[in-house]
């Protein structure tokens, strides 16, 4: 069975710097996808991030970066220029190639973004 | 911009009592999920759902759950008998491709007494 881990309960960044979220995944697929998704204080659930396994380009969105190593099965964001704004529970997220649709998520990692 | 809607935003609810969870999906969306997150834990899958059938289900889901897409705009997950340890927040998704990114809806928090 897939899992994935995050091993980073809590982090902390000042403003305007940059902060690493590890995400270590365990499956024996070759094909699935990656996810980060931020849940702020209104505990909704929203898309940061999403990467390919079958793409080696790592991918981009804004301020938001993944660093995607499929040998190593990790897969960390990068926050640029933190801002208050980003302040929240991120989740990792696997989706494999089952055809179901099923997200695995991982404990999450509390970001705290300091003024 | 389409957005997943979900009523009521919290539910309280008696230990023993039936409770309906109901979601809206993006319209054009095929694929539709619940999942919960109970307080300060990780979000876990209760159940995918396509084309009028359950696609996958966790162990959560057991005879006590169901799901329904009764017209073509909602989804419901229904509880028959909560228990305490139903508690949680309850999150709708669709997706319009099955490897695609799943939108969230705002969740549903049932506290179960």
């Amino acid at each position: 069975a897939q899992t994935v881990t995050q091993s980073q309960p809590e982090m902390s960044v000042q403003e305007a710097e940059t902060v690493t979220l590890s995400c270590t995944y365990d499956t024996s697929e070759s094909d699935y996808y990656l996810f980060w998704y931020k849940q702020p204080p209104s505990r909704q659930m929203i898309l940061v991030i999403r990467q390919e396994a079958y793409k080696q380009q790592n991918a981009t969105e804004n301020r938001f970066s993944v660093n995607f190593q499929k040998a190593a099965k990790s897969f960390s964001l990068k926050i640029s220029d933190s801002q208050l704004g980003d302040a929240a529970m991120y989740f990792c997220a696997y989706l494999g190639s089952s055809n179901t649709g099923k997200l695995i998520f991982g404990q999450g990692t509390t970001l705290q973004v300091k003024p | 911009e389409p957005e997943v809607t979900q009523t009521p935003s919290h539910q309280v609810t008696q230990m023993g009592q039936e409770v309906i969870l109901r979601c809206v999906p993006i319209s054009n969306h095929l694929y539709f999920y619940w999942y919960r997150q109970i307080l300060g834990q990780k979000v876990e899958f209760l159940v995918s759902f396509y084309n009028n059938e359950i696609s996958e289900k966790s162990e959560i889901f057991d005879d006590q759950f169901s799901v329904e897409r009764p017209d073509g705009s909602n989804f419901t997950l229904k509880i028959r008998s909560t228990k305490l340890e139903d508690s949680a927040m309850y999150f709708c998704a669709s997706s319009l491709y099955l490897a695609w990114e799943q939108f969230f809806g705002p969740g549903t928090r049932l506290t179960v007494l």
